[in-house]
């Protein structure tokens, strides 16, 4: 069973331009979350979806959006980059049916903004 | 609010020997508990779970983690350690006042020598 894909799994771009990243969970996971992880901060919970409706949303600014198709395949974008949403960006995905099983995570985005 | 904590944020231990690795964690309600490892530039590896049940739990490459309700801690242990043990180690918990979000403590880098 193929695991979660994240792409880009590198990337780098400038201060106000927005980038968009993607996630393919595990088939037949209909839950995706993404959390940035930066080494001040650690793991932080941005949001997660589930058969397209967004469940739960951490404390990040308005910048910070995403969506998940009928697929379940997920994105998130941000917009108008500052130097300190350089970070890794992790998608995973679960089940989600009960909200209480883990998570299984990609390889994550390493975005850096210049 | 539900927490995690992880006192230590390096642990250092000579291979073959026993490792240990501290969580304490702060819910109300049933604690759901998780425990990650992430390998350098890779994503989050699931290693073991406390739902319900057994106070010892068994994961994944021999891990495994002892839930004390009393104490409040989920510590992570392996009777022998292995160089290939050395990576980062983060216990979560799940969040269900906040809509079951997986929160996560800063993480404890752990070294094993030869």
């Amino acid at each position: 069973k193929a695991g979660v894909t994240q792409t880009p799994r590198y990337l780098i771009k400038t201060r106000g331009q927005q980038v968009t990243l993607s996630c393919s969970p595990i088939s037949g996971h209909r839950s995706v979350s993404w959390y940035q992880q930066t080494p001040g901060q650690g793991l932080q919970f941005l949001f997660e979806y589930f058969s397209e409706t967004q469940r739960n949303k951490g404390n990040f600014p308005g910048r910070f959006s995403g969506r998940q198709f009928s697929n379940s395949r997920s994105e998130m974008n941000v917009s108008t980059l500052e130097l300190g949403d350089s970070a890794l960006y992790l998608c995973a995905s679960s089940s989600g049916a009960t909200n209480t099983g883990e998570l299984f995570f990609g390889e994550g985005s390493r975005l850096t903004v210049l | 609010a539900q927490s995690v904590a992880q006192p230590e944020d390096q642990v250092n231990v000579a291979e073959g020997n026993p490792l240990t690795v501290k969580c304490t964690y702060s819910v109300s309600g049933n604690p759901y508990l998780f425990w990650y490892v992430q390998y350098p530039n890779r994503g989050l590896q699931f290693l073991l779970k406390y739902i319900t049940g057994d106070n010892l739990v068994k994961g994944s490459y021999g891990f495994e983690a002892e839930f004390n309700k009393s104490q409040t801690s989920f510590h992570l242990k392996k009777p022998s350690a292995l160089v290939s043990d050395s990576a980062l180690y983060f216990c979560a918990v799940r969040d269900y006042n906040q809509g079951g979000k997986l929160i996560f403590g800063q993480g404890t880098e752990l070294s094993v020598k030869p």
